[in-house]
């Protein structure tokens, strides 16, 4: 079945840069995309960005866009997501989940904790 | 962007009961429509995309419906397993992919 295995929570202060990994199994990782959502304490989810495993093209949510990064590496079927100049407001649950369009299969979701 | 606002923000509903959850577009969507359900310490799960077709492995209790602007969530026949916060999120204009504020669906 389609599983989606993320990285563990994460300490940072603010400033920082945080790397989180999202393992994909059970499907051919280049036939779909990686999308990444992020839900702050209490909030709504709030999408991020996608890439085009296949390519690695990426689309950007303009809110994040110079700060967040997404890349891939396809023989490991890895997908990553790095966010840079971290502020308390980055503070969240951040989720990957596979899909071209839609969120098809979520991964677990990783606690980062942006903290002085 | 498209905002999406969902109403109401709570629901109280009887297990048994028909929970009716809307959803609305700030321009048309088309039917690039999804709802997800989600519960507490956990991630989101698909229930529906297209606006109307159901995810692999949700009950038939479930049913989407609408089109443009206008979507609705209904389930048919409440199950304990039921009370979730439920999103919807539009996917016809990117970026970004937006999300409703969440309707928190509670039992009466």
């Amino acid at each position: 079945q389609v599983q989606l295995v993320q990285s563990g929570a994460e300490v940072k202060k603010p400033g920082a840069s945080v790397k989180v990994s999202c393992k994909a199994s059970g499907y051919t990782f280049t036939s779909s995309g990686v999308h990444w959502v992020r839900q702050a304490p209490g909030q709504r989810l709030e999408w991020m960005g996608w890439i085009n495993a296949a390519n690695g093209n990426a689309k950007y949510s303009q809110k994040f866009e110079g700060r967040f990064t997404i890349t891939r590496d396809t023989p490991a079927s890895i997908a990553y997501m790095e966010l840079s100049s971290l502020t308390s407001e980055d503070t969240a649950v951040y989720f990957c989940a596979t899909g071209v369009r839609y969120c098809a299969t979520w991964g677990q979701g990783s606690l980062v904790t942006v903290s002085s | 962007e498209i905002v999406m606002t969902q109403s109401p923000a709570t629901l109280s509903v009887s297990p048994g009961e028909r929970a009716t959850l809307s959803c609305r577009a700030s321009q048309t969507v088309s039917n690039n429509l999804a709802w997800y359900q989600q519960k507490p310490g956990q991630a989101p799960r698909l229930l529906i995309y297209g606006a109307s077709i159901r995810a692999t492995g949700i009950p038939a209790r479930f049913s989407g419906s609408g089109s443009g602007t206008e979507f609705t969530l209904t389930i048919s026949s409440l199950q304990s397993e039921d009370f979730a916060v439920y999103y919807c999120q539009q996917y016809n204009n990117w970026p970004p992919y937006t999300f409703g504020q969440g309707t928190q669906l509670e039992i009466k």
